[in-house]
């Protein structure tokens, strides 16, 4: 089953403005973590933000952790083509195994 | 890209048939885990292996089974393939050693069973 949802399922924006994705994950958590994947093909970390953290930065990246609304947001400023990909959020709960529960992502489409 | 490297990149099988799917780790870590990725889903968590020992298992039938080897590679095998295991399989390697549960993921393999 899937840990969390993202908002909004899809979206589209003109190369140069922010992108803005959102998640919400439903049990207490370790860690949580946001990857890209190109076309069907292999995920790439992009930013792991812990339980205790608020707010990280990576670049274009800003990432947010609510752990009181158990949700999470991921800005990218300045969107280029290249940022054309499907976003997950992915939990990591605080118990066992390091397991990772993703999200149902997000389709990020930049218009040239 | 990361040092996981996947086998095969495409497959394709019949209802019944078996599967083998194959995965290299990460030079220097001792712990992958296995996901399947349905056509426009999100991963879900199919087991992981550590020092060769299953340590964790999702919400997966009994005919996915693995194997670690003592090189940290792994294998995903799947018997009795049904429609619904058409998916891209993706696995993950990390070290516990390392920060934080940073999980190196491979380009996976498709699997389409007909």
């Amino acid at each position: 089953s899937q840990q969390g949802e993202e908002d909004p399922q899809a979206l589209s924006i003109q190369e140069g403005e922010n992108a803005t994705m959102n998640c919400s994950y439903k049990t207490s958590i370790n860690n949580l973590q946001w990857y890209r994947q190109n076309s069907g093909r292999g995920l790439v970390h992009l930013i792991l933000i812990r339980s205790n953290e608020r707010e990280k930065h990576s670049g274009r990246l800003r990432v947010t952790l609510d752990t009181s609304k158990k949700s999470s947001s991921l800005l990218i400023t300045a969107s280029r083509a290249a940022d054309t990909a499907s976003y997950f959020c992915a939990t990591e709960s605080n118990f066992g195994n390091e397991k990772l529960t993703f999200g149902t992502g997000t389709r990020l489409t930049i218009i040239p | 890209e990361t040092g996981v490297t996947q086998s095969p990149t495409h497959l394709i099988k019949t209802r019944g048939q078996q599967v083998t799917l194959r995965c290299s780790s990460q030079s220097g870590h001792n712990t992958v885990s296995w996901y399947q990725q349905a056509l426009g889903q999100g991963p879900q968590f199919i087991f992981q292996y550590y020092r060769e020992e299953e340590n964790g298992r999702g919400n997966f039938p009994p005919r996915f089974s693995g194997l670690q080897f003592p090189n940290y590679s792994s294998e995903l095998n799947v018997n009795a393939l049904e429609l619904d295991d058409s998916a891209l399989y993706l696995c993950a390697s990390s070290s516990p050693a390392e920060s934080y549960n940073e999980q190196f993921f491979g380009p996976g393999t498709r699997l389409t069973v007909l």
